[in-house]
């Protein structure tokens, strides 16, 4: 069972804070990973995909991939309560284009 | 404004009852996904098409669940008979599954409830 794990949370953190959110991945063939956001009672958006080692940046927010060690992060600078929503971690195994989602962190931002 | 239309947005029946719900792609899009969304199993895939073939189903209930993509503009999951262990979240997402690109787009879901 190929497994992508994230801790539930919740994390909370106040406005203006880094939040920092994690996943793991079991699978090392995995080539694709991405990170989107859920907010209550809506879909899943995509709001960072990163498939090369290192960091991505994109406005707030920072992917960071470390296949040695099956790791991706999110990193989002600057946090504002309408950053309050659940992050997924997907990530494609091997060749696929088909992504295993991990459950999900809950970040709560409080002004 | 591409996005994914899923029909219904809700719906709520008995058990034993049929029920169907459908996706329209984004044109152009030629991979389709239905994803069922509970409290306690997250996000699990159910069945996965490229270019209207199924090409993946394993996450699906073969006695009660099928999938289909009549066309490329539509596709359907089909429930039957419906259970109360069914009730969640369906999602339908569409992507281009070219090169590394993987990313989905996801219609609003349909809400179901079995009673």
């Amino acid at each position: 069972q190929k497994e992508v794990e994230q801790n539930s949370g919740p994390l909370s953190v106040p406005e203006g804070a880094i939040a920092s959110l994690n996943c793991t991945y079991s699978d090392r063939g995995s080539q694709s990973f991405f990170w989107y956001r859920q907010y209550s009672g809506k879909s899943p958006e995509l709001i960072m995909f990163i498939y090369s080692n290192g960091d991505k940046e994109d406005g707030r927010f920072t992917a960071q991939l470390n296949k040695a060690s099956q790791y991706v992060s999110l990193l989002i600078r600057d946090s504002q309560p309408s950053d309050s929503a659940t992050y997924l971690c997907a990530v494609n195994q091997g060749g696929s284009y088909i992504p295993t989602f991990g459950r999900g962190t809950s970040l709560i931002v409080h002004p | 404004d591409a996005r994914v239309t899923q029909t219904p947005r809700h719906k709520v029946t008995e058990m034993g009852q049929e029920v169907t719900m459908r996706c329209q792609p984004i044109l152009g899009h030629n991979t389709v996904f239905w994803y069922r969304q509970t409290m306690m199993q997250g996000l699990e895939l159910l069945a996965y098409f490229r270019n209207r073939a199924p090409l993946d189903d394993s996450g699906m209930p073969k006695d009660r669940f099928s999938a289909e993509m009549p066309d490329a503009t539509l596709a359907t999951l089909k429930i039957q008979p419906s259970e109360p262990r069914d009730s969640a979240v369906y999602f339908c997402a569409s992507g281009l599954g070219q090169g590394n690109t993987g990313e989905l787009f996801f219609g609003e879901g349909s809400r179901l409830t079995v009673l």
